[in-house]
């Protein structure tokens, strides 16, 4: 299995709601991202885990919140969002822990409206 | 402060044509990549160079880098429809220890 799994493929949501974003690998890798790229615009990195703990945090705002429940499992739960996180949300994952500059295997990312 | 800047911002040929993008950049690297991005997918990656290696290939692909004037090329030969897409260079300052993106170049290969 060679894949970064992410649901759902879009999502639609107030600015009061309470969602979640999910993505999963089974290629072992031990370090997981989630990055923010809106429209015509290069992926932002947002948050990196390795080993299961977070290991770098771009200064993203806490309205959203990235847990990482197991090696193979990365969620960003979100809460009282603005119209301004519209984007394509991705997950990545790479081979070692601690080391992230080395190929990065995207999911298809979630497309979020915020309405 | 973005490390990687991609000319040209946009490139439209005709399909079986050779396509050339470039990668500059501002600091000293350990690696940089080439990644494709197909309209609203994740992005592929397609080639990592090191700072030690000047040329490589993949396929229909040849990525070169020129580390002295901090820039980098990337030449898809006998272009197809399929190959339409985003493309990004990233590259890792040293100590940095992540990845950055370039603006990207869109592709647009016309049958």
């Amino acid at each position: 299995d060679t894949e970064v799994t992410q649901t759902p493929k879009h999502l639609v949501m107030g600015m009061t709601n309470k969602k979640s974003l999910k993505c999963e690998q089974h290629m072992g890798h031990r370090a997981m991202y989630w990055y923010k790229q809106k429209a015509k615009k290069p992926p932002e990195l947002m948050f990196v885990y390795s080993y299961e703990k977070l290991s770098i945090n771009e200064s993203v705002p806490s309205r959203f919140s990235p847990e990482c429940p197991n090696s193979s499992l990365l969620n960003l739960h979100l809460h009282a969002l603005q119209p301004e996180d519209s984007a394509l949300y991705l997950c990545a994952s790479s081979p070692q822990g601690g080391q992230f500059n080395e190929k990065l295997f995207f999911g298809s990312g979630t497309q979020l409206s915020v309405l | 402060s973005q490390q990687g800047e991609e000319d040209p911002q946009a490139l439209s040929i005709q399909e079986g044509e050779n396509a050339t993008m470039n990668c500059s950049y501002k600091t000293s690297i350990n690696n940089l990549q080439w990644y494709r991005q197909n309209s609203g997918r994740g992005l592929v990656h397609l080639i990592l160079i090191r700072s030690n290696e000047r040329e490589k290939h993949s396929g229909r692909l040849r990525v070169t880098l020129d580390t002295s004037k901090k820039s980098s090329s990337l030449l898809i030969t006998a272009s197809r429809a399929a190959d339409t897409a985003s493309y990004f260079c990233a590259t890792d300052a040293w100590g940095a220890q992540k990845l950055v993106f370039g603006q990207g170049t869109r592709l647009t290969i016309n049958p």
